[in-house]
């Protein structure tokens, strides 16, 4: 088992709509968890972090964590084509170093 | 704002060569990182520091190693490159254990 997955995609929604990522982790002791955007040719940027069991929501993005499930969601409402991107889920974990790992990305595709 | 710097944007290198990655934060971030990022296989992790003089293997070491000589440079270093050594190489930084990585702009590394 990979210790993050997430359905590589792409995953395409239309103007308007909401998407809907989601993520895996292995490891049941992590405390925190991270949604990064990535354009192409640029770097991780972080968008939400979540740590406790719930929703958490910042504007059109809403992070959904499920401790006992060992899952991590992602909702962005109202989806524009500059949502267009790469979105990686990464954990914190637990043991090893606390090293931060991320799962393979999903596309996002938002059409006009 | 933290700011996470890698020394090269694009590097070339030969088949054999000794190769330096040099990434420089200017947060006090105890915590440093190393991935290579490569389509379809997302960021995968090379090595880690918590501290200074500190690694820790991460994913996929082999044929790389690191320098952490000061706490706000951290060094990859590949031995003798190699072609399916061919990437994007990206720096990362992070506080403590339950905060946010912040990379730097990365560095496309071609060996030939």
């Amino acid at each position: 088992q990979k210790e993050v997955e997430q359905n590589s995609g792409p995953l395409s929604v239309p103007e308007g709509a909401i998407a809907s990522l989601n993520c895996t982790y292995s490891d049941r002791g992590s405390q925190s968890f991270f949604w990064y955007r990535q354009y192409s040719g640029k770097s991780p940027e972080l968008i939400m972090s979540i740590y406790s069991n719930g929703d958490k929501e910042d504007g059109r993005f809403t992070a959904q964590l499920n401790k006992a499930s060992q899952y991590v969601s992602l909702l962005i409402r109202d989806s524009q084509p500059s949502d267009s991107a790469t979105y990686l889920c990464a954990v914190n974990w637990n043991t090893g170093g606390f090293k931060t790992i991320f799962g393979a990305g999903t596309r996002l595709f938002v059409k006009a | 704002d933290v700011k996470v710097t890698q020394s090269s944007r694009y590097l070339v290198k030969r088949t054999g060569e000794k190769v330096f990655l040099e990434c420089v934060q200017d947060m006090d971030h105890e915590n440093m990182f190393w991935y290579r990022q490569d389509p379809g296989l997302g960021l995968r992790l090379i090595y880690f520091s918590y501290d200074v003089k500190m690694k820790e293997k991460g994913d996929i070491p082999e044929g790389y190693s690191v320098s952490r000589e000061k706490k706000e440079r951290f060094s990859l270093i590949l031995e003798s490159a190699s072609t399916n050594q061919t990437s994007m190489y990206l720096c990362a930084s992070r506080a403590l254990q339950n905060t946010e990585a912040f990379f730097g702009q990365g560095t496309r590394l071609t060996v030939v």
